[in-house]
């Protein structure tokens, strides 16, 4: 049974470094075609998707938002770290991980965290 | 960046009618699009890929279908549970990038 859970912070201040812990069960990043990726919401709009790691420590970024993130992973933790620099207000957002289906390289993501909500106010 | 946008925005339905969700995206992206349920409060729920491929464990109701630019969802007969929002997803294989539509919210009418 596959499982996602995202922690961090729920409130940062604007110009902060965001850091969101995803720990999951249920596979290992070090199996090929295995990848995490990470989407968030901002209350009451759509999803959008921010950055995938996979198994061979391959990274992709969202092209608007790449000078902003990081996503690492800590393979003997089952976890993949996500951070992001310089928060504005307009991160205010749901944060979610989810697994990326394993017969692809694509971003298409089959299994999602509960999401964890982080608001960025002074 | 491909920007996928979905119709209507919100669509009204009574139990036990069929719904038909749109979405169009602003280049070709062949078959590399995915339908995802969101209720309030929940993760969203993968229902269909590969345009219209049933993920593990989606009743046979949903449907997808369209390829290149335009895609639908149909939901043949709606029930309670499947009042939500759905969005579609386009998905690169290469290089690996995903866009989502801003969603279409299923009442009940």
């Amino acid at each position: 049974q596959i499982t996602l859970k995202e922690s961090g912070p729920t409130l940062v201040k604007p110009t902060q470094t965001l850091t969101l812990t995803c720990t999951f069960s249920g596979f290992s990043l070090s199996t090929s075609g295995v990848g995490v990726g990470w989407i968030r919401q901002p209350p009451g709009k759509a999803l959008e998707w921010l950055a995938l790691i996979y198994w061979d420590d391959d990274k992709r970024y969202s092209p608007s938002l790449k000078s902003r993130l990081t996503i690492t992973k800590d393979t003997s933790k089952n976890q993949v770290v996500l951070t992001m620099t310089n928060m504005d207000p307009v991160d205010t957002a749901t944060y979610y991980c989810a697994h990326k289906r394993v017969a692809t390289r694509a971003l298409l993501f089959d299994y999602w965290g509960q999401g964890t909500l982080v608001t960025v106010s002074s | 960046e491909i920007v996928m946008t979905q119709s209507p925005a919100t669509l009204s339905v009574s139990p036990g009618e069929r719904a038909t969700l749109s979405c169009r995206a602003s280049q070709s992206v062949s078959s590399n699009l995915a339908w995802y349920q969101q209720k309030p409060g929940q993760a969203p729920r993968l229902l269909i890929y590969g345009a219209s491929t049933r993920a593990t464990g989606i009743p046979a109701r949903f449907s997808g279908s369209g390829s290149g630019t335009e895609f639908t969802l149909t939901i043949s007969s709606l029930q309670s549970e499947d009042f939500a929002v759905y969005y579609c997803q386009q998905y690169n294989n290469w290089p690996p990038e995903s866009t989502f539509g801003q969603g279409t919210k299923l009442e009940i009418k």
